[in-house]
């Protein structure tokens, strides 16, 4: 069974300053994908980054990166230089044969 | 390339009432996912397919909730009969393999109430 725990229900960060969103989970799948999606108010799921068990290296997306430490079962990602369109729900993921959703955390980025 | 398309966009049921949604994933991804998603919480896996065969309904409550993807392209999401715990965003997703390096697109969902 897979299971996704995010502890922070909620950030506040100010702008153009960098925030780490945890994430860790459990399973017992060898491959495996961790994915963050971003959901802003208006519902829609906007898939932002991926990392593979196998992927030695972090992943970056433009201001998305994610610290990948595997022993730790831990996927956090750090969106920097934060902007007001940055506020939104954030899901971590995990895929083997299906993909499960943390609880989400909720960012709020101020002026 | 067009996204993953839902309709209806909203949708104000009574309880006891019947309601369908409709998805059309994006062009060439195999697999299809249907997702409910609660309020406040994160989604839920209804029911997966590939191609147009189930490959995990084990969330799905099969005594009022029915889905199908025929032809293996669009697919349809049934309640019947709607309870008040129903109301919830309805989330179809779709991705190019059956892998866990493939991501999911999502379409925008539809907004459920049950009065």
């Amino acid at each position: 069974a897979q299971k996704i725990t995010q502890t922070q229900p909620g950030m506040f960060v100010q702008e153009k300053e960098a925030v780490t969103l945890d994430c860790t989970y459990d399973t017992s799948d060898q491959s495996y994908g961790l994915f963050w999606y971003k959901q802003p108010s208006s519902g829609e799921m906007i898939f932002l980054i991926y990392q593979g068990s196998y992927d030695e290296q972090n992943a970056t997306e433009g201001r998305y990166s994610l610290n990948f430490q595997k022993a730790r079962k831990s996927a956090n990602l750090v969106i920097s230089a934060s902007q007001l369109g940055d506020s939104a729900m954030y899901f971590c993921a995990m895929r083997g044969y299906k993909l499960s959703f943390g609880a989400g955390t909720t960012v709020t980025v101020r002026a | 390339e067009a996204g993953v398309a839902q309709s209806p966009r909203y949708k104000i049921i009574e309880k006891r009432q019947s309601v369908a949604f409709w998805c059309n994933p994006i062009s060439g991804h195999a697999t299809l996912y249907w997702y409910q998603q609660i309020l406040g919480q994160g989604p839920k896996l209804l029911i997966q397919f590939q191609n147009n065969g189930v490959v995990d309904d084990s969330q799905l409550p099969k005594d009022r909730f029915s889905a199908e993807r025929l032809k293996g392209v669009d697919s349809t999401l049934k309640i019947q009969p709607a309870k008040l715990e129903d109301s919830a965003v309805y989330l179809c997703a779709s991705s190019l393999e059956f892998s866990p390096n493939s991501p999911l697109h999502f379409g925008n969902g539809t907004r459920l109430t049950v009065t």
